[in-house]
């Protein structure tokens, strides 16, 4: 079975700065994607980025972008230029490629705190 | 466009009631997931639905638990004779059909369940 396991339950950043939030996954297969979800204290879950396992490059999203290491089953998302209103907590998730259900497995979330 | 529409967004029940979850899925999207969280956790899969058919259901409790997508109208996630453990966030997501992982990400805002 697909596992999902992120070790930091909290981050903290300055305003401006970067962090990292760490994600790493356990899969046998080859096919599949990974997402980061953000969950601001109103609950909605709002999609980040996304990468498919195909691609060697890693994607970005203006201030969002990931360290894919397909090896090492790794998927950390680096938050640049921090602002406050990136609290939240970082869900990090992943789908199999080669299923009829696209369901998503979630892992327990790191919560970041922004300083001002 | 609306997005996913959940309803109600909190839910107050006793132990023993029954809740009814409602969720109307994004304009042309026939295709309906509810993801359960509970406190300090991610979210877990429960059950994935088309109009009219579960398609799968390997996350749902065996019992008290049940779902719907009728042709008409919103899903339903049913939970009967709830107890304290059933007190989480109850989450849909909906996608079109066919959909791959480009059309994922569009989650409602939740129901928070409270049982007392």
């Amino acid at each position: 079975a697909q596992t999902v396991t992120q070790s930091q339950p909290e981050m903290s950043v300055q305003e401006a700065e970067t962090v990292t939030l760490s994600c790493t996954y356990d899969t046998s297969e080859s096919d599949y994607y990974l997402f980061w979800y953000k969950q601001p204290p109103s609950r909605q879950m709002i999609l980040v980025i996304r990468q498919e396992a195909y691609k060697q490059q890693n994607a970005t999203e203006n201030r969002f972008s990931v360290n894919f290491q397909k090896a090492a089953k790794s998927f950390s998302l680096k938050i640049s230029d921090s602002q406050l209103g990136d609290a939240a907590m970082y869900f990090c998730a992943y789908m199999g490629g080669g299923g009829a259900t696209n369901k998503l497995i979630f892992g327990t979330g790191t919560l970041l705190a922004v300083q001002p | 466009n609306a997005g996913v529409m959940q309803n109600p967004r909190h839910l107050v029940r006793r132990r023993g009631q029954e809740a009814r979850l409602r969720c109307s899925p994004m304009k042309g999207h026939s295709h309906v997931y509810w993801y359960r969280q509970l406190p300090e956790e991610g979210l877990k899969f429960m059950v994935y639905l088309q109009k009219e058919n579960i398609i799968d259901e390997s996350g749902m409790p065996k019992e008290r638990f049940s779902a719907e997508f009728p042709k008409e109208g919103p899903s339903i996630l049913r939970i009967q004779q709830v107890v304290r453990g059933d007190s989480a966030a109850y989450f849909c997501a909906s996608s079109p059909v066919n959909a791959g992982a480009s059309k994922l990400g569009f989650f409602g805002s939740g129901t928070q369940l409270s049982v007392l």
